[in-house]
């Protein structure tokens, strides 16, 4: 299996700060990595699908980069509804496999 | 508004057969690939298998000769058998549509969840 890791596992950020969040697979997946973000108690949702396209209805504060090895997920000015944590995943060889997750908190 | 909703017993006993239930509303079966997905302190996220609308299926292998995964596009819902389960099994289980952009530099991703169902597992 491909394998997912996210860092920091955890930040503390202020509304307004730009957070980003790191995201390594340990083979090359190209460009074929999404985002989700989930609050407590509830499914994730998807953020970001191949690497760099927004889902719809995603805020344009929402941005993802990278390819091969190497991804992140930018949030331009963090906003009170977007303190949750973020999870990586891979659709590039099966099974899928998510990253261990970023916590976005308040500072 | 595409909406899944998971359904089953909360509490399955050791060395028996965990089944769950996914009813899909707002959205055609047809097209895509039906999953499910666990969730666990221990294991974080952890992909169990889907079905294709057509009922072609697959696994993940960790879990292959425990899980079946069953489309019924006349209920328009899936399902879920994950047979000799343990402690380990304990989780919360969501069903979740797969999509497959057609553009295949696109790749594929989760857009639709369920809210989650938590299964223990214990005597």
């Amino acid at each position: 299996d491909i394998q997912m890791t996210q860092f920091p596992s955890s930040l503390s950020a202020s509304v307004g700060d730009r957070v980003t969040i790191t995201c390594r697979a340990n083979e090359s997946i190209t460009n074929f990595l999404n985002w989700y973000q989930q609050k407590p108690g509830k499914a994730p949702t998807l953020v970001i699908y191949a690497a760099y396209s927004l889902q719809r209805g995603v805020p344009l504060r929402f941005s993802g980069s990278g390819s091969g090895t190497d991804f992140t997920l930018t949030i331009g000015s963090l906003q009170p509804e977007d303190f949750a944590t973020y999870y990586c995943q891979q659709s590039h060889t099966s099974p899928p496999t998510f990253g261990g997750g970023t916590k976005v908190d308040v500072k | 508004q595409v909406q899944l909703q998971e359904s089953g017993p909360g509490l399955v006993k050791p060395s028996e057969t965990l089944s769950l239930t996914c009813i899909v509303s707002g959205s055609s079966m047809r097209g895509f690939y039906w999953s499910w997905i666990r969730q666990s302190p221990e294991k974080g996220l952890e992909w169990l298998g889907y079905s294709y609308f057509s009922g072609s299926t697959k696994y993940n292998p960790s879990l292959q000769s425990r899980v079946t995964v069953s489309v019924d596009t006349s209920k328009n819902q899936f399902s879920l058998k994950l047979t000799s389960v343990t402690a380990a099994d304990t989780a919360v289980y969501y069903c979740a549509r797969r999509t497959d952009k057609g553009d295949w530099r696109l790749g594929n991703f989760f857009d639709h969840w369920g809210q989650g169902i938590l299964v223990t597992v214990s005597s």
